[in-house]
């Protein structure tokens, strides 16, 4: 059973406006968030990150937010570019589980120029 | 620049075949993994490494065994390659981050095709 779901497999968006990607878990241990980003045959890129006691994190255009009663986290890029077309992969963390990253299947992002 | 590296970017190898996927890290992380990613799937977990010699197994680890002498070197062997194993791999490695949190950093990936 998928412990990190991202259920929207694609997402369009005119280049300027916000992309929005949600992703759910469901095992109350994790304690650290993350996006990373996948373009093509090439390895994912770590994007941004956020830790179980806080509720936002924001790098630039980037910015996660975390809600713990939910199990919901969400990415929002502002405003999104044309070179932000790619996958991006929601994962999580358990400090007791040996440090491993489980991962969602991923949203697809297209943003249109 | 913090680097890991995979010894391939493609392979093609026939069923049945013995197929040795390397991986090298130079940032002195202890953990280590190997995953594959599949369309709809996501990245799913096929063994970890925790220190040199020291594994355990993900998600999916059937038909699949690791290696680890060196702690920047982290191997994953199909014992004897099938179709269903076409997919691309992905090495990545962690500092274990005892006091904080820590991103995991990713080879450039293998696409292996299985004939």
């Amino acid at each position: 059973d998928q412990q990190v779901k991202q259920n929207s497999p694609s997402l369009s968006v005119q280049e300027g406006r916000i992309s929005i990607l949600n992703c759910d878990y469901t095992n109350s241990m994790f304690d650290y968030f993350l996006w990373y980003k996948k373009y093509p045959a090439e390895g994912p890129t770590f994007l941004i990150s956020i830790s179980s006691i806080k509720d936002k994190n924001e790098d630039g255009r980037f910015t996660v937010f975390l809600n713990k009663s939910a199990k919901h986290l969400s990415l929002h890029i502002v405003p999104s570019q044309p070179g932000d077309s790619a996958v991006y992969f929601c994962a999580a963390s358990e400090a007791a589980a040996g440090n491993k990253l489980t991962f969602g299947g991923g949203t697809r992002v297209l943003v249109k120029p | 620049d913090v680097k890991v590296t995979q010894s391939s970017r493609y392979l093609v190898k026939r069923t049945g075949e013995k197929v040795f996927l390397e991986c090298v890290q130079d940032m002195d992380h202890e953990n280590m993994f190997w995953y594959r990613q599949d369309p709809g799937l996501g990245l799913r977990l096929i063994y970890f490494s925790y220190d040199v010699k020291m594994k355990e197994k993900g998600d999916i680890p059937e038909g699949y065994s690791v290696s680890r002498e060196k702690k920047e070197r982290f191997s994953l062997i199909l014992e004897s390659a099938s179709t269903n194993q076409t997919s691309m791999y992905l090495c990545a490695s962690r500092d274990p981050g005892y006091l904080i949190n820590t991103e995991a950093f990713f080879g450039q990936g293998t696409r292996l095709t299985v004939v």
